[in-house]
């Protein structure tokens, strides 16, 4: 099976810009799930996909939000970037078949925030 | 609420030696365990998981863990380091219930594996 993919790798873009990171999950999990890595803060959840409905949410503002859509296909978006957006962004996917719900994650889109 | 402590930020080690990265969490409710490896420029790979089936638990790459309930710890180890096993590992912790696809991570510990 193919793993989880993320586009684009790397993004530069502007404070003040918005943007929006694409992640495609591994053939049949249902589950996208988002994390920031920083080297400040390291690994935070910023929210949970499920057939279409953010099932978890972590403590980001508003700025940042997200859909899944009916092929589990997620995106994020970013909006009014500022200069702390700037991070790896990580998607992880997973399978409702399994009770422990091991994440699988993509390579992270890397975006800089100039 | 969940939490996880990694002690050590950085460990270094000669290869052939033993490793131990050590993680202790903290739950209201029975855990589900991780570790994860990430190497230079990728994102995360997982190398075991603790769902209760088991206390010692194998993963690949001839790691493997301890969960240890008294001790609220759940350590990584290795008998024999490799250089290609220098990354940065991550503990991380899911409640059960409806945390679904949440993950607590630590603070990640890089591991230099020296000839």
């Amino acid at each position: 099976k193919a793993g989880v993919t993320q586009t684009p790798r790397y993004l530069i873009k502007t404070r003040g810009q918005q943007v929006t990171l694409s992640c495609s999950p591994i053939s049949g999990h249902r589950s996208v799930s988002w994390y920031q890595q920083t080297p400040g803060q390291g690994l935070q959840f910023l929210f949970e996909y499920f057939s279409e409905t953010q099932r978890n949410k972590g403590n980001f503002p508003g700025r940042f939000s997200g859909r899944q859509f009916s092929n589990s296909r997620s995106e994020m978006n970013v909006s009014t970037l500022e200069l702390g957006d700037s991070a790896l962004y990580l998607c992880a996917s997973s399978s409702t078949g399994t009770a422990n719900y091991e994440q699988y994650f993509g390579p992270g889109t890397r975006l800089t925030v100039t | 609420a969940q939490s996880v402590t990694q002690l050590g930020s950085h460990v270094s080690v000669s290869e052939g030696a033993l490793v131990l990265l050590r993680c202790n969490y903290s739950s209201s409710v029975p855990p589900y365990l991780f570790w994860y490896v990430q190497y230079p420029n990728q994102g995360l790979q997982l190398l075991l998981k603790y769902t209760s089936a088991a206390t010692l638990v194998k993963g690949i790459n001839g790691f493997e863990a301890e969960f240890k309930k008294s001790e609220t710890s759940f350590h990584l180890t290795k008998p024999s380091a490799h250089m290609s096993d220098a990354a940065e590992y991550f503990c991380a912790v899911r409640a059960g219930g409806t945390s679904y696809g949440k993950l607590t991570f630590g603070q990640g510990t890089i591991l230099t594996v020296h000839p």
